[in-house]
């Protein structure tokens, strides 16, 4: 298992251009989450998919929208990124209800982040 | 709303040595969750420990150990015989308990070096 995946890794935007980050996990999990680690900081949320066809807005949503394609990928968009979205954004999944090996329902496992420069 | 608070920036230990880093937290939830994270250089987020508050029982993995005071709302974090590897950034985190608002709170994080 690949775990959660993220495509791209690095990206540079221009302020105003707009770009969709890739999430996909292999793992059969409910739950979907993107966040956005600023320099020195946690982690904070951005929007999470308790579950495929839900979306809802976590503590940072403003300027980000997202789309839960389908169980396994959860794409974030920056319809016109501006500096303040610089930073590096990481998905995460879990499992929502039931075990899956180690996972519990409480468990959210990371991918490797995007680290995102708007000029 | 829930905070979490790690009080020390970074800590420095000697290879072989003890290092305890400190976390408290503040909720109103009486049922909920406390995880500690590693971020290493390559910024991947691995999962440390987690302990769920309705145990009394402090979780453990292999070097890794936390103190619970659930009173006290403090969860910190123990890593015995520190090894090289063990360099990175700490997190610690929160999740209120049942499916709704599934998402973790972090802390600011603790920077760990270890010293050869």
């Amino acid at each position: 298992n690949a775990g959660v995946t993220q495509t791209p890794k690095f990206q540079v935007l221009k302020t105003g251009q707009s770009m969709t980050l890739q999430c996909a996990q292999d793992m059969n999990h409910n739950s979907m989450y993107w966040y956005r680690q600023d320099p020195g900081m946690g982690l904070r949320l951005i929007y999470y998919s308790a579950s495929e066809g839900t979306t809802d807005k976590g503590e940072v949503p403003n300027g980000y929208n997202v789309s839960r394609l389908n169980k396994r990928e959860f794409s974030l968009r920056l319809e016109s990124a501006a500096p303040s979205q610089t930073s590096v954004y990481f998905c995460a999944s879990s499992v929502l209800s039931g075990t899956s090996g180690r996972a519990t329902s409480d468990t959210q496992y990371f991918g490797p982040g995007t680290r995102l420069t708007v000029l | 709303a829930q905070t979490v608070t790690q009080s020390q920036p970074e800590m420095s230990v000697q290879e072989a040595e003890t290092v305890t880093l400190s976390c408290t937290y503040d909720t109103s939830e009486s049922n909920y969750y406390l995880f500690w994270y590693k971020q290493p250089p390559s910024r991947q987020m691995i999962l440390v420990i987690r302990q769920e508050a309705y145990k009394q029982q402090n979780a453990t993995e292999n070097r890794f150990s936390v103190n619970f005071q659930k009173a006290a709302k403090s969860f910190s974090l123990k890593i015995s015989d520190s090894q090289l590897g063990d360099t990175a950034m700490y997190f610690c985190a929160f999740k209120a308990g049942g499916t709704a608002g599934n998402k973790l709170t972090f802390g600011g994080g603790t920077r760990v070096l270890v010293k050869p």
